[in-house]
């Protein structure tokens, strides 16, 4: 069936470097994307969203690129902060749709 | 801030047994959500709710899971006769349109012994 999946399930990286986690989508039908993050014993905390109509958009020391060619979302997080530890997760949906079909999660750790 | 609200925080209960798993959207949210998610593993689509019927379901969401909208205010999932593979942490959700930032609730960890 289709499926969202992430390229690392780890990623560490030191505090105040950039980082970059990554998604890889293979319903090409999706059109509407989001970044989740989730912190330990607490439910997912929206953080940023793309439409497929944009390739990318970014928030507050965030940025979502969107690459339908290949399938491949990204989450940018600039100047890494110790609170920026946790898991994230991309999740798809199809507009028109009610289903949101979320990934395995990357966990980030951010080393002081 | 409004936010999403669930009880109880941790139910626990004898496989086999119904339990009802509460949840309070943001009062002016048209859409909702339940989601589950077993220790460790990713957050999985159970099913979504609106204007008083399901919209959507997941393969998970088989005849033992329902859910109601049962006043103004709440959004119920029941579980009919609990599995031990039922236990996992529930989340429920709400957005203002369907395809629109989604809220979550902090979860009810349900343990099925």
């Amino acid at each position: 069936g289709e499926s969202v999946g992430l390229h690392l399930p780890t990623l560490s990286v030191q505090e105040g470097d950039n980082s970059i986690i990554n998604c890889a989508y293979s319903n090409s039908a999706s059109d509407y994307f989001i970044w989740y993050k989730q912190e330990s014993g607490k439910g997912p905390q929206f953080i940023i969203d793309i439409r497929s109509n944009m390739d990318k958009r970014q928030g507050q020391r965030v940025t979502v690129l969107l690459n339908k060619t290949v399938k491949h979302l990204s989450l940018q997080i600039a100047a890494t902060q110790p609170g920026d530890s946790a898991v994230y997760f991309c999740a798809e949906n199809t507009s028109g749709t009610y289903k949101y079909i979320f990934g395995t999660g990357t966990r980030l750790k951010v080393l002081a | 801030e409004p936010e999403v609200t669930q009880t109880p925080s941790h139910q626990v209960t004898q496989m086999g047994q119904e339990v009802i798993l509460r949840c309070v959207p943001i009062s002016n949210h048209l859409y909702f959500y339940w989601y589950r998610q077993i220790l460790g593993q990713k957050v999985e689509f159970l099913v979504s709710f609106y204007n008083n019927e399901i919209s959507e379901k997941s393969e998970i969401f088989d005849d033992q899971f329902s859910v109601e909208r049962p006043d103004g205010s709440n959004f119920t999932l029941k579980i009919r006769s609990t599995k031990l593979e039922d236990s996992a942490m529930y989340f429920c959700a709400s957005s203002p349109g369907g395809d629109s930032e989604q809220f979550f609730g902090p979860g009810t960890r349900l343990t099925v012994l």
